[in-house]
């Protein structure tokens, strides 16, 4: 069982180009999230999926994007990418939404944008 | 506002004991996580409290006090990998994740 698994590692990324960070979970999962994390700062919630077809803006969601057309999947889109977009994003689930589940955490995704 | 407040840094000697505090203020709440994160690597979970008291797991416990918005998380006979970052996380009222910024904790021989 792999989890949570994300892509690419890491990227670097010309400003203006688009990007999506892709995220896969093999738990069935009902909630997924999008973190950024910066330096200094604490995780900050992007978006966030309470389950299949549905999804939410969290703290931090201007310039990103997210679907959730699977329970499997939830891919998160840059349109055109920003220098302040440059961090680490990780991508999370737990078992339900409206609980008090663990969030479990993929890898995450390194990205610098130029 | 929400917030939630840990030390930057603390640095403790192999086999000793330390104390980690938060403190957070959130609209509800809904239970206090802590988390532990390797440089370079995602968060993994430690505990949960929702009530007052201390949870012990093993070397670790962590402690919960509502009325004074506060926890802490005690590691116990330190090893060097438990060098990591710790994060404090409240879950607001509607449940979702109000994070610190992390306890770097250095762990020296």
């Amino acid at each position: 069982i792999a989890g949570i698994t994300q892509a690419p590692t890491s990227q670097i990324l010309a400003a203006g180009r688009r990007m999506t960070l892709r995220c896969t979970q093999d738990m069935r999962h009902n909630a997924m999230y999008w973190y950024r994390q910066d330096l200094g700062l604490g995780l900050r919630l992007i978006h966030y999926s309470n389950t299949a077809g549905t999804t939410g803006k969290g703290e931090v969601p201007d310039g990103y994007s997210v679907s959730r057309a699977n329970t499997d999947d939830f891919p998160l889109t840059l349109a055109s990418a920003v220098p302040s977009q440059t961090s680490v994003y990780f991508c999370a689930s737990s078992a339900g939404s409206t609980s008090t589940d663990t969030q479990y955490f993929g890898p995450g995704t390194r990205l610098t944008v130029l | 506002g929400q917030n939630i407040d840990q030390p930057t840094e603390m640095t403790a000697t192999e086999g000793a004991i330390v104390q980690i505090n938060c403190t957070y203020q959130t609209s509800g709440f809904n239970g206090l996580f802590w988390y532990q994160q390797h440089a370079g690597e995602a968060p993994t979970f430690l505990s949960y409290n929702v009530l007052d008291g201390l949870e012990e797991k093993g070397r670790f416990s962590s402690f919960l006090s509502r009325s004074k918005g506060y926890s802490y998380l005690l590691l116990k006979e330190l090893q060097m990998k438990d060098s990591a970052s710790y994060l404090c996380a409240a879950l607001d009222s509607n449940y979702q994740l109000i994070w610190g910024a992390g306890t770097k904790l250095i762990i020296k021989p």
